[in-house]
């Protein structure tokens, strides 16, 4: 399809293990965020890249979180050593800077994470 | 306090009724005001865009912002059981890169 993918859709995680959440987004898109997205809360920022590079990070929650697009594409979000506090949706978004669109962020199905 | 408010609802309205949404927010960089839509189990879709101040109308969707108030809203006219959604606020300033800050969402349920 042509929308932004996260894989997995679900996780269930147990306190103290390490997760790696994958996002692919939109062919072409040279930005892409990522937001973490609690129970009957609005996304929060957590980290944005442009290509490869890594911009913003000042969303992350804690160390234990770490964000990575190496080549430019898929992108992953790791946390360390999960915590209860870390159960959420966590949503991948991509755009397109320069284009008349730019402002558009368009945003994933998300991973839900629990952590038991 | 948050950067950007938003009444979190329940709103429930019958069908063809009009719906008004609202955040208000308090960082007066913001520029770009945003509507998103997001079904349950589903990512955000962006319903309206405005640049700083004004009216922008797209089908049944009107968005206004009002800078001086700090205060933007969505009317949504004939309202269907398919709007039923949260409806988050979304803002971007001109500095800080381009993350955006979201309101807490309203959920919005249209009845027959």
């Amino acid at each position: 399809g042509a929308g932004v993918s996260q894989s997995p859709r679900y996780k269930v995680a147990k306190r103290g293990q390490d997760v790696a959440l994958r996002c692919d987004p939109i062919s072409g898109h040279v930005s892409l965020f990522w937001y973490q997205q609690a129970l009957g809360q609005g996304p929060e920022f957590l980290t944005y890249f442009q290509n490869e590079a890594q911009l913003d990070k000042s969303g992350l929650p804690s160390d234990r979180f770490f964000a990575e697009r190496p080549e430019g594409s898929v992108s992953t979000l790791k946390i360390q050593r999960t915590q209860q506090e870390d159960s959420a949706v966590y949503l991948c978004a991509s755009s397109s800077p320069g284009t008349v669109t730019s402002y558009e962020q368009y945003f994933g199905p998300g991973t839900r994470l629990t952590v038991t | 306090q948050k950067e950007v408010e938003q009444d979190p609802g329940p709103l429930s309205v019958p069908e063809g009724a009009i719906v008004s949404l609202n955040c208000t927010y308090s960082n007066s960089a913001f520029q770009y005001f945003m509507w998103y839509r997001q079904y349950s189990r589903k990512g955000p879709e962006l319903l309206m865009y405005t640049y700083s101040s004004g009216n922008k109308e797209d089908g049944r969707f009107t968005a206004q912002v009002d800078k001086s108030s700090k205060y933007i809203s969505l009317f949504i006219r004939d309202s269907q059981p398919s709007d039923s959604a949260t409806y988050l606020c979304a803002m971007r300033s001109t500095r800080g890169g381009n993350k955006l800050t979201f309101g807490t969402g309203t959920q919005l349920k249209v009845e027959l």
